[in-house]
């Protein structure tokens, strides 16, 4: 069974420019999130999909940070524009239905901002 | 607000050694605890998953304990070998609401194994 895919696994932009990321869960898994990790720190969630349907989206920095999760598949995360303090690893998961289920994370998008 | 703290931060022991690493987090009303290992630069493999009832978990050279009354968990890891080197994170899962599936991570336990 394939993983969950990110892209790009590297990303250099300067601050306020926008920026984006993709993710693609394991198939058939209807529950996906994005979560930011900043250096030495624990992942933190952003954003919880079930479906295309925005569970919690809380701690996203809804000024800068956009999410969509079209028919309830792929996933686009949107930083625009971006700040210095948004360096970080942005890693996507997906579990298969409800928020019990264990779940599995992608490689990440290292994203540095100058 | 739960807070997940893990000790040490980092921790460096020769080949063979059997180590604990430790996780401890606020609110004890949880639904389960997870421990993650990541490799630089790579996302985060599942280890192990212990419900909320359960009081351990075993997989291979690695066993995992939870006391949820007391907010604390064990990563017990048995003769290590440089590739357990890693850093090790642990997560717990609230038990329900519209926060179901937020996991809140300590900030993790850098373990260098070596030769």
């Amino acid at each position: 069974e394939a993983g969950v895919a990110q892209s790009p696994r590297y990303k250099i932009i300067e601050k306020r420019q926008s920026v984006a990321f993709w993710c693609n869960p394991i198939s058939g898994h209807a529950t996906l999130y994005w979560y930011q990790q900043i250096l030495g720190q624990g992942p933190k969630l952003l954003i919880q999909f079930q479906n295309n349907g925005v569970v919690d989206d809380s701690q996203l920095p809804k000024d800068r940070f956009s999410a969509e999760r079209l028919k309830g598949v792929d996933s686009t995360l949107k930083i625009q524009p971006a700040k210095l303090e948004d360096s970080a690893v942005y890693l996507c998961a997906s579990s298969f239905t409800s928020g019990s289920d264990e779940q599995f994370f992608g490689p990440g998008t290292r994203l540095t901002v100058l | 607000k739960q807070e997940v703290t893990q000790i040490p931060a980092a921790l460096s022991v020769p080949e063979g050694e059997n180590l604990v690493l430790n996780c401890s987090f606020t609110d004890s009303a949880i639904y389960n605890l997870q421990w993650f290992r990541q490799d630089p630069g790579k996302g985060l493999t599942s280890l192990l998953l212990i419900q909320s009832s359960q009081r351990e978990q075993t997989s291979g050279r690695l066993n995992a304990s939870l006391d949820k009354s007391s907010g604390r968990s064990t990563l017990y890891i048995a003769a290590s070998q440089p590739g357990d080197s890693a850093t090790y994170l642990c997560a717990v899962r609230p038990p329900g609401g519209t926060s179901y599936g937020k996991l809140t991570f300590g900030q993790g336990t850098i373990l260098t194994v070596h030769p």
